[in-house]
């Protein structure tokens, strides 16, 4: 069955970075898009970021860009999530969601993992 | 950016009864929305996709429709475990998606 399992959330100060990564398994990885979808405390759901299955597109929302960077291993089977110049605003949940179409991205996420917890705090 | 307006905030019903959640855009998005659930401490699951498709495993009392601004989601029967929070999420403006504010399912 597929399963996706985040790492490498935490507590870190404004300003700095951290990186959060996703196992995959279950699933013939690198025929789907991933992408990192994140929740806030008490809020909704937002899209962050998106990586083709070859690892040679990414594209990421407004509220990111410039500052996150996502990246795909193939052979590990792993999803990264970079995250530079951390703020209040990115404190939430992030979850890596798998992609429900093979080949190019859908933009709807059929399996995501349970979450990492990021809070940027002093 | 796409707005999408989830109503209403909060639904009560009782198990058995149908539900009927709507989802509106603030531009024309096709037939590009999706609808998840997701319960307390859990990740959202996939419910529908390109508005009336219903995803792998996914029980047959729940359908979508709608096009264009005005979409729904309809749960024909409420079972006890249907109780939980709904999103919308529209994908026609991708890679810039866009996510409802929820709807609430209560139980009565």
């Amino acid at each position: 069955q597929v399963q996706l399992v985040e790492s490498g959330g935490g507590v870190v100060q404004p300003g700095r970075s951290l990186t959060l990564s996703c196992a995959a398994s279950g699933f013939t990885f690198d025929t789907y898009a991933m992408h990192w979808v994140r929740q806030a405390p008490g809020k909704g759901l937002e899209w962050v970021a998106v990586i083709a299955k070859d690892g040679r597109d990414k594209k990421f929302a407004d509220s990111v860009k410039g500052r996150f960077t996502i990246s795909r291993d193939n052979s590990r089977n792993t999803l990264s999530l970079q995250m530079n110049s951390l703020t209040s605003e990115d404190t939430a949940v992030y979850y890596c969601a798998k992609d429900v179409q093979i080949g190019a991205a859908a933009y709807y996420f059929d399996y995501w993992g349970q979450g990492t917890s990021v809070t940027v705090s002093s | 950016e796409v707005v999408l307006t989830q109503s209403p905030a909060t639904l009560s019903l009782s198990p058995g009864e149908r539900a009927t959640l709507s989802c509106r855009a603030s531009q024309r998005v096709g037939r590009d929305l999706a609808w998840y659930q997701q319960k307390p401490g859990q990740a959202p699951r996939l419910l529908i996709y390109a508005a009336s498709n219903r995803a792998t495993g996914i029980a047959a009392r729940f359908s979508g429709s709608g096009s264009g601004t005005d979409f729904a989601l309809t749960i024909s029967s409420l079972e006890p475990e249907d109780f939980a929070l709904y999103y919308c999420q529209q994908r026609s403006t991708w890679p810039q998606l866009t996510f409802g504010g929820g709807t609430r399912v209560e139980i009565k």
